[in-house]
């Protein structure tokens, strides 16, 4: 199973609160986990990724959550900012990240000022 | 490096009509692929190179759907004839052998056929 789950479709956080998007995937030989970021307009950019070895991994307001046991993994967003709205998308890949991206369908995020 | 450059940003055609898309990736990338951004489906890889050399096509929905990389800094994709379906946006991303894996898109050709 290739397929990559991810919720909400879509999000509405207050600025300066806490937005968490989850995903979820089947195949376990998934082993390099990247969150892209969308903005109107622009093409998906890496925003952060890490490998089932961690549990977490935080990039300053940015930390993934992995749990290998229930194969899932989220995005956390502290104290979100009006800059951050854009789409997200939680992406999965095989041999350490050099084999193609199966992407989950994305959330779109909106921080409220 | 300008970045992952696709032409032209925006598309519009009429049904039946030959459509190509046009891709520049980043300088001394050896993987590129072609996606498709719709509401519905989301990111759908297409297809995807490897040293100019196609390695996996099955996304690509219909023999109209065709691409090509004749060198390393060139790729395209046509569709021929093209449908309302088609309507999308289509993304060149590429990237390089390295811890990482990471991807770097393009951004984007919207396409519209009426």
């Amino acid at each position: 199973q290739q397929q990559v789950k991810q919720s909400p479709q879509s999000l509405i956080v207050q600025k300066g609160g806490i937005s968490i998007i989850n995903c979820a995937y089947e195949n376990t030989a998934f082993d390099y986990f990247p969150w892209y970021q969308q903005f109107p307009g622009k093409g998906p950019a890496l925003l952060i990724a890490i490998r089932p070895d961690v549990s977490e991994k935080k990039e300053g307001r940015f930390t993934i959550s992995f749990n290998k046991s229930a194969k899932q993994f989220s995005l956390h967003i502290m104290d979100s900012q009006p800059g951050d709205s854009a789409t997200y998308f939680c992406a999965a890949s095989m041999n350490s990240g050099y084999s193609t991206l199966t992407f989950g369908k994305g959330t779109m995020l909106l921080v409220s000022p | 490096d300008a970045g992952v450059i696709q032409s032209p940003r925006h598309e519009v055609t009429e049904m039946g009509q030959e459509v190509t898309l046009r891709c520049k990736p980043i300088s001394g990338h050896d993987y590129l692929f072609w996606y498709r951004q719709t509401m519905m489906r989301g990111l759908e890889l297409l297809i995807y190179f490897n040293n100019n050399v196609p390695i996996d096509d099955s996304g690509m929905p219909e023999d109209r759907f065709s691409a090509k990389m004749p060198n390393a800094s060139f790729s395209t994709l046509k569709i021929q004839p093209s449908e309302p379906r088609d309507s999308a946006v289509y993304f060149c991303a590429s990237s390089f052998f390295s811890e990482g894996g990471e991807a770097f898109f393009g951004q984007g050709t919207r396409l519209t056929v009426v």
